[in-house]
């Protein structure tokens, strides 16, 4: 069963620190990442997706993948109140699958 | 604007009383995937099609059924609904970035349903 693991939190991070996210994957095979924002009651929205080892940065928002150990990352510079929500790490599983992580609720206090 | 239209947002019904959530996309896009999505368990794929007339079961497929008569739409029907199908479900339009090899899924407004 390959799996996406996710500390559920909540995480609660003062307004203009980083908020550091992280999520562990079974497959060692997988090649494509994904983080996903979800409000409540919303569906969720992509924020970036990464395949190689590394960083890559978009905004405010970094992404880092280390396949040896097999974890994704993702970090939120100059937190705002509205990065409140609920983030989710996908892992692609084939052409049309990508297997979940339950979700870190992130929590921004002012 | 690509959209991916679920209906209806809220839906309250009794067990076994069969109902159909629809979705329909308007990009012309080959892959959709039904979700469902709990607490503490994350988005579990029920159903996904890779074409017309070509679906296929994800993970939790049990108590529903779906169709793909043509592109655009994709429903999902409980023939005869439980209290644990209540749920937040979710219709999405799976979006291959081929040059990378990459999976986007773009999500559509969502179901809440209830079954009493």
């Amino acid at each position: 069963q390959k799996e996406v693991e996710q500390n559920s939190g909540p995480l609660s991070v003062p307004e203009g620190a980083i908020a550091s996210l992280n999520c562990t994957y079974s497959d060692r095979g997988s090649q494509s990442f994904f983080w996903y924002r979800q409000y409540s009651g919303k569906s969720p929205e992509l924020i970036m997706f990464i395949y190689s080892n590394g960083d890559k940065e978009d905004g405010r928002f970094t992404a880092q993948l280390n396949k040896a150990s097999q974890y994704v990352s993702l970090l939120i510079r100059d937190s705002q109140p509205s990065d409140s929500a609920t983030y989710l790490c996908a892992v692609r599983h084939s052409n049309y699958q990508l297997i979940w992580g339950a979700g870190t609720k992130l929590i921004i206090k002012p | 604007e690509a959209q991916v239209t679920q209906n209806p947002r809220y839906l309250i019904t009794v067990t076994g009383k069969k109902l159909t959530v629809t979705c329909s996309q308007n990009m012309n896009h080959e892959y959709m995937s039904w979700y469902r999505q709990d607490p503490g368990l994350g988005l579990r794929q029920i159903y996904y099609s890779m074409n017309v007339e070509v679906t296929d079961k994800g993970d939790v497929p049990e108590g529903y059924k779906v169709s793909r008569k043509e592109k655009r739409n994709f429903p999902l029907i409980l023939e005869s609904p439980s209290p644990n199908q209540t749920s937040l479900y979710f219709c999405a339009r799976i979006y291959m970035l081929l040059l990378r090899g990459n999976t986007e899924a773009f999500f559509g407004q969502g179901t809440r349903l209830t079954v009493v």
